[in-house]
């Protein structure tokens, strides 16, 4: 069956634009994440949704940064006022048990640029 | 100190060696072990987990946990040049949250 996808593959933008990434996750799956990978970073854990509500938010690293998911399903990751910093690789992950967070399916990430 | 520490490499290994990739944690409390893979401009992908301490084998893989040195394996055998890739190890750390390794750069030359 589909895997998760994630849209656009690659987004480079101008430093102080904002950016939206999309999860589209497997067909089911109650949970979904959102990580950053950075370059000698490893995944960094940004936030956890169980259908749509987010009750773990906490590795968002700035009030820049948001996320919704509707309908169960969808998820879009915001990111306000982009900077330099933010450039990375944003991997979307979902799972079809929210008690069975070791179990996670990632997609191929959006590659992010700022400029 | 980071909750999860791994040696990113680079490994270079002949085809069909036995390789080991290594992973330690800091806190006794954690319970589930992961190892994803994750091939160049791709997303992870879970090899396997592990509960508390203890081997798990899956064809060519073995995970093994000790949670007395709070160290994390995961064994390769008669490996080929399909499995280069860069392996994370993971773990859950608190409720939803998995905390990853930096990841182990590994090719295997034919």
């Amino acid at each position: 069956g589909a895997g998760v996808s994630q849209s656009p593959s690659n987004k480079v933008t101008e430093k102080g634009k904002d950016v939206e990434l999309r999860c589209d996750p497997i067909s089911g799956h109650t949970a979904l994440y959102w990580y950053r990978q950075s370059l000698g970073q490893g995944l960094e854990f940004l936030i956890y949704f169980q259908g749509n509500s987010a009750p773990d938010k906490s590795g968002l690293p700035s009030d820049r940064f948001s996320a919704e998911r509707t309908g169960g399903s969808v998820s879009t990751l915001t990111i306000q006022r982009t900077q330099q910093e933010d450039s990375a690789v944003y991997l979307c992950a979902s799972s079809p048990y929210f008690s069975k967070h070791y179990e996670q399916y990632f997609g191929p990430g959006t590659r992010l640029t700022v400029t | 100190q980071k909750e999860v520490e791994q040696d990113p490499g680079p490994l270079s290994v002949p085809e069909g060696a036995i390789v080991s990739l290594n992973c330690t944690y800091s806190n006794s409390a954690f319970q589930y072990f992961m190892w994803y893979r994750q091939y160049s401009r791709k997303g992870p992908e879970l090899l396997m987990y592990t509960y508390s301490s203890g081997n798990k084998e899956d064809g060519r893989f073995t995970a093994q946990v000790d949670k007395s040195s709070k160290y994390i394996s995961l064994f390769i055998r008669d490996s080929q040049p399909s499995d280069s890739a860069t392996y994370l190890c993971a773990t859950q750390t608190s409720g939803s949250r998995l905390t990853f390794g930096e990841g182990t750069q590994l090719t295997v030359n034919p």
